[in-house]
C-alpha cells in the first residue's frame, strides 16, 4: 500500500539555523498538510496546500515558515530561523479529494 | 471553530476488559471521523474511518460509532490486551473549514495491565 514518506526521521539543529523537513506524499494525492506535535501536547494543524498554493494556515505558521512543492513529488516545510520552541514532531499528510488524510511517520526536530 | 474533547483523558484497566472511549466535537458539519492510535514518540496509525453517512465501523476488536447530529463518537475496544496501550485520538474531518484540515483533541491515554 502506498504511504507518505518523511525524511529525516530525526533532525538536530542549532537555534537560528534554517531547517528543511521533507515529505513525499502519495503519488496521486493533491491535498497536502503539515502538522506539528510538541512533546506532551496535542497535534496542531500548521498549513494546507493545494494547487501549488497555501489554502489555509494556522496562527503558528508565521513568516518563519514556508512550504514548497519543488518538483511535483516532494513537499517541504522550511523553518527559516529556528527557535527552541520549534522543537516538536512534524507530521506530513496527503489525501485525494473526498478521501481521508494519510500521515507519514513524522520528523522529530530538536533545536539546541 | 472545531473543538474536540475526549473523555477520559487517561484510563488504566486490567487485561481482558471491554472499554469505551468517548469523543465529542463542536462542529457537526463533518465529512468523516477517524480514530487514530499513537504510541509514545511515534506517528499516527489510522484505526477506523467512519463516513458521515455511516453509524459505525468495525475492525477486529474495535468498533467505532458516530452520532453526527449530536457531535459524538465512541470507540469500543473488546477484550483489551497490553498491546492496546497507547493514546487514542478522535479526529473529525471537514467541518466549517473547506481545506480538510484536521483538528485533534488531547486523546485518551490507555494503559492495559497484564
Amino acid at each position: 500500500e502506498p504511504e507518505v514518506t518523511q525524511t529525516p526521521s530525526h533532525q538536530v539543529t542549532q537555534m537560528g539555523q534554517e531547517v528543511i523537513l521533507r515529505c513525499v506524499p502519495i503519488s496521486n494525492h493533491l491535498y497536502f498538510y503539515w502538522y506539528r506535535q510538541i512533546l506532551g501536547q496535542k497535534v496542531e494543524f500548521l498549513v494546507s496546500f493545494y494547487n501549488n498554493e497555501i489554502s489555509e494556515k494556522s496562527e503558528i505558521f508565521d513568516d518563519q515558515f514556508s512550504v514548497e512543492r519543488p518538483d511535483g513529488s516532494n513537499f517541504t516545510l522550511k523553518i527559516r530561523s529556528t527557535k527552541l520552541e520549534d522543537s516538536a514532531m512534524y507530521f506530513c499528510a496527503s489525501r485525494r479529494a473526498g478521501q481521508p488524510q494519510h500521515f507519514g511517520d513524522g520528523t522529530r526536530l530538536s533545536i539546541l | 471553530k472545531q473543538e474536540v474533547t475526549q473523555i477520559p483523558a487517561a484510563l488504566s484497566v486490567p487485561e481482558g476488559e471491554n472499554l469505551v472511549l468517548n469523543c465529542s466535537f463542536t462542529d457537526s458539519a463533518i465529512y468523516n471521523l477517524q480514530w487514530f492510535r499513537q504510541d509514545p514518540g511515534k506517528g499516527l496509525t489510522s484505526l477506523l474511518l467512519i463516513q458521515s453517512s455511516q453509524r459505525e465501523q468495525t475492525s477486529g476488536r474495535l468498533n467505532a460509532s458516530l452520532d453526527k447530529s449530536s457531535g459524538r463518537s465512541t470507540l469500543y475496544i473488546a477484550a483489551s490486551q497490553p498491546g492496546d496501550s497507547a493514546t487514542y485520538l478522535c479526529v473529525p474531518g471537514g467541518g466549517s473549514s473547506n481545506t480538510g484540515k484536521l483538528i485533534f483533541g488531547q486523546g485518551t491515554t490507555l494503559q492495559v495491565k497484564p
